[in-house]
């Protein structure tokens, strides 16, 4: 699977939109990108993913560029709920024959919502 | 309400001795999954299920053990051959191993050693 690189930390105040910038420069054509969060002490929770075009969910929206080389999580009003860490990962699906495309978990952004 | 049920949130082991972390999922998925989580450290995979009575070994598999007799739930057992079992242990599921639908997670079992 692709590496992803993330900002090891961001801020964002309450009620403003939440940005969050992923890098997964070497991503192949079967790779999707896939985003989650965990807060501490429970297990990560889906958000959102997509694979060329542009997602959005009751959550959250991603915006993928066109050479998929990155990605954009948008929180559009962030909450003092949503300070957590976000992991931004992308996994192949299906590479052919029985491959199977693991998600592997990086060290993340930590989100930190202030009022 | 779906989702996938981890019991006991916390659990203490003693030297030598065996211990087993239930997950039970009420999803209807195929694929099930164990992850090793340690303090500031991303998610290790131990073992995945594609379907019932088949399981594969992932990136840290040794010292553990698994089972998958129903299509719901995927014990996890961790050994006394585990000389560092002291982590947080996360089950998830998802509709299939090839599929691009996301898999979703318990909210864990944390394990420490008296």
């Amino acid at each position: 699977d692709a590496k992803t690189t993330q900002p090891p930390s961001m801020d964002c105040a309450e009620g403003r939109a939440a940005n969050l910038p992923c890098n997964h420069s070497t991503i192949s054509g079967n790779e999707y990108v896939y985003w989650y969060r965990q807060i501490h002490s429970q297990g990560p929770q889906y958000i959102i993913h997509g694979l060329k075009n542009n997602e959005t969910n009751e959550m959250a929206s991603l915006i993928i560029t066109e050479d998929r080389k990155s990605s954009t999580l948008i929180l559009p009003h962030a909450t003092l709920r949503d300070t957590a860490v976000y992991y931004c990962i992308v996994r192949v699906v299906n590479a052919g024959g029985t491959s199977y495309g693991k998600l592997t978990f990086g060290q993340g952004t930590i989100l930190t919502v202030h009022p | 309400d779906g989702g996938i049920t981890q019991s006991p949130k916390y659990l203490f082991r003693k030297e030598g001795q065996n211990v087993t972390l239930s997950c039970e999922q009420n999803l209807n998925h195929d694929a099930m999954y164990w992850y090793r989580q340690d303090p500031g450290q991303g998610l290790r995979l131990i073992y995945y299920s594609q379907i019932v009575n088949d399981f594969q070994k992932g990136d840290i598999a040794e010292g553990y053990s698994v089972s998958r007799e129903k299509k719901e739930s995927f014990p996890l057992t961790v050994t006394s051959a585990q000389k560092n079992p002291t982590a947080f242990y996360l089950c998830a599921s998802s509709l299939g191993l090839y599929s691009n639908q996301p898999q979703h997670f318990g909210d864990g079992t944390r394990l420490s050693i008296l």
